[in-house]
């Protein structure tokens, strides 16, 4: 059984450029929540997607969009790059949008790196 | 808002004893969770308190005070491994982090 897949690994942009990241959740896994984290800091909240819709959202702005498929899979897009972007982007996955026990599990991440 | 505070650093000694505290503000709060990050790495599950009181899961504790707006984490038998970051984070249908305690296990 596949837990929470991500792509890419590690990625490379420039200030201005645009980037999409990829999740899989886990096998029977509907939820998808998307954290930023910066290095040598706790994850962010930038937004949850259930049902296809953005359910809920940290203190990010527009740049950062998403989206869910009905697969249950989910894409974070960051426009206008800035070098505060560089950071690990994790997308955790879970069942409906209450994280019981044990059921918020977390990809390996996306490593962005903003020149 | 949230507000999640935990130490930044701790050390000790392989086979002694650490206790992580966290105390927390949030506008919401449907239980408390505690994960453990290695470098590099996602973190992995550890504890979740719902409500308050002990929860004991081999060489790892986590504990709850709901009125205090306050937990802990308890490692016990330290091993070199257990060197990491610990993060306690707060459901609120959602999860709010804290910034992580960095724990440095010497032999």
């Amino acid at each position: 059984d596949a837990g929470v897949t991500q792509s890419p690994t590690h990625l490379i942009k420039t200030r201005g450029q645009q980037v999409t990241l990829r999740c899989s959740p886990k096998s029977g896994h509907d939820t998808v929540s998307w954290y930023q984290q910066a290095l040598g800091q706790g994850p962010q909240f930038i937004f949850q997607y259930y049902e296809e819709e953005e359910r809920q959202r940290g203190n990010f702005p527009d740049r950062f969009s998403g989206h869910q498929f009905p697969n249950y899979s989910s894409e974070l897009n960051v426009n206008a790059l800035l070098l505060g972007d560089s950071a690990l982007y994790l997308c955790a996955s879970s069942l409906s949008l209450v994280a019981r026990t044990g059921e918020l599990f977390f990809g390996e991440g996306s490593r962005l790196t903003v020149l | 808002g949230q507000n999640i505070d935990q130490p930044t650093e701790m050390t000790a000694t392989e086979g002694a004893i650490v206790q992580i505290n966290c105390t927390y503000q949030t506008s919401g709060f449907n239980g408390l969770f505690w994960y453990q990050q290695h470098a590099g790495e996602a973190p992995t599950f550890l504890s979740y308190n719902v409500l308050d009181g002990l929860e004991e899961k081999g060489r790892f504790s986590s504990f709850l005070s709901r009125s205090k707006g306050y937990s802990y984490l308890l490692l016990k038998e330290l091993q070199m491994k257990d060197s990491a970051s610990y993060l306690c984070a707060v459901n609120d249908y959602k999860l709010s982090f804290g910034a992580g305690t960095t724990v440095t296990v010497r032999a």
